[in-house]
């Protein structure tokens, strides 16, 4: 099955950028999609298609890919972006698989 | 506003099958999209399960191919998800979903979901 490795936790201070990465092999190859969950919530999609944005998420959020990685970049944090984040990608062998999920703290 | 529903039985017991339906307000299961089902363990991360495209054709995660079977009925507009042979490791909150559009997009709509519990 295909894997998607993210760092167990990131830690920002406010105002600053929280950077998500996401790593699999030939993710270059496939479609990366962003998911941020809160507490006790469902999850909600911030990012798709590798960076654009659904309606209603500020631009704060933005997304790019290399080769083997994607990454997430929230821009000015806030207390309110304190959650998990989880990519998930499409494509070949991937198709759905999650990563492995980052809990962002803003100190 | 489209609305997604879980309902189903919290607990269930090793070897039965899990049967969860997803009902749908505002909005056609056939007039578009990936409807989709994805769980989450206690505690852990997000597993996609399979998902089924505008109430017709069904995709699966491998690992749950051989016990997973995702179906719609149009006439009620309702997704449904069976999951046979349970075991411990199928509790979860499992979560009802809708994609943008094709499934590479993401799914922009999530049920509030529904907490399955196995064991004996």
């Amino acid at each position: 099955s295909y894997e998607l490795t993210q760092p167990p936790a990131v830690s920002v201070s406010p105002g600053q950028t929280a950077t998500i990465t996401c790593s699999g092999h030939k993710l270059e190859e496939k479609f990366v999609t962003w998911y941020r969950q809160k507490s006790g919530q469902s999850p909600v999609l911030v990012l798709y298609h590798d960076a654009l944005r659904p309606s209603g998420i500020p631009d704060r959020f933005s997304g790019s890919k290399s080769e083997n990685s994607a990454t997430l970049f929230i821009d000015e944090i806030e207390d309110l972006d304190e959650a998990d984040y989880f990519c998930q990608a499409w494509g070949g062998s991937a198709d759905g698989a999650f990563g492995t999920g980052t809990t962002v703290t803003v100190l | 506003q489209l609305q997604l529903r879980e309902s189903g039985p919290g607990l269930l017991k090793p070897s039965e099958t899990l049967s969860l339906t997803c009902s749908v307000a505002n909005y056609s299961i056939s007039s578009c999209c990936y409807w989709g089902w994805i769980r989450q363990p206690p505690g852990k991360g997000l597993e996609w399960i399979g998902s089924i495209y505008r109430g017709g054709a069904t995709f699966y995660t491998p690992s749950l191919k051989s016990r997973v079977v995702i179906s719609s009925d149009t006439s009620k507009n309702e997704i449904s998800l069976h999951l046979t042979s349970v075991t411990a490791a199928d509790t979860a909150k499992y979560y009802c979903t809708r994609s943008i559009l094709d499934e590479s997009s993401g799914y922009s709509h999530w049920g509030q979901g529904i907490v399955v519990t196995v064991s004996s």
